[in-house]
């Protein structure tokens, strides 16, 4: 059963249009959400969170949104650069240390 | 300092061999993790430890051994492994308290041949 899902696999987007990557949870005990960022052979990145208590947390160009109604986050990257091509994923937890849940990745192609 | 480091980088090691994965954090991180990863999956957890001591095992083969020598190493212990559990291997640790986010180190490529 997954917790955290990701249902497009991949994303094609022009250089300078925004990206937006979606994540859904069924989870209601998950109080705070998370994207990381990969490339191919490293670790994760961590790029920017949202607790449950807000609904929009922004850092430059990545903004994230959260619908606790509809249990839908997203990630909007705009302008989108060649450099963010990678594999997004969307992570979710509570409080505490018990382990973040991941989705299974988007990747994300940003063409120049 | 907002580093994970994991040693090595790469490992290439034979299915009689014993070899160590190593994680250090110095952010003071009581939580520290290991995950698997696959191409094309999302990180798997394999073992949890909290204040040192091992608080989840995802129903690990025992050929994988963790370790927890203090609050700031984490080993994973490798001993007979398969070609099926060549992947990336990845060490996480995460602080205390709400809405804190975990720190990944940059992996160990390991292959089984």
């Amino acid at each position: 059963d997954q917790q955290v899902k990701q249902n497009s696999p991949s994303l094609s987007v022009q250089e300078g249009r925004i990206s937006i990557l979606n994540c859904d949870y069924t989870n209601s005990m998950f109080d705070y959400f998370l994207w990381y960022k990969k490339y191919p052979a490293e670790g994760p990145t961590f790029l920017i969170s949202i607790s449950s208590i807000k609904d929009k947390n922004e850092d430059g160009r990545f903004t994230v949104f959260l619908n606790k109604s509809a249990k839908h986050l997203s990630l909007h990257i705009v302008p989108s650069q060649p450099g963010d091509s990678a594999v997004y994923f969307c992570a979710a937890g509570n409080s505490g240390n018990t382990p973040l849940v991941f989705g299974k990745g988007t990747r994300l192609s940003v063409i120049a | 300092d907002t580093e994970v480091t994991q040693t090595p980088k790469h490992l290439v090691m034979g299915m009689t061999n014993k070899k160590s994965l190593k994680c250090e954090q110095h952010m003071g991180h009581r939580a520290m993790y290991w995950y698997k990863q696959k191409a094309k999956k999302p990180p798997e957890l394999m073992f949890v430890y909290s204040y040192e001591k091992l608080s989840i095992n995802e129903s690990v083969p025992s050929r994988f051994s963790p370790e927890c020598p203090n609050s700031s190493l984490l080993n994973l212990h490798l001993h007979a492994l398969q070609p099926e559990d060549s992947a990336l291997y990845l060490c996480a640790s995460k602080g205390e308290g709400m809405n804190t986010e975990a720190f990944f180190g940059q992996g160990t490529r390991l292959t089984v041949v």
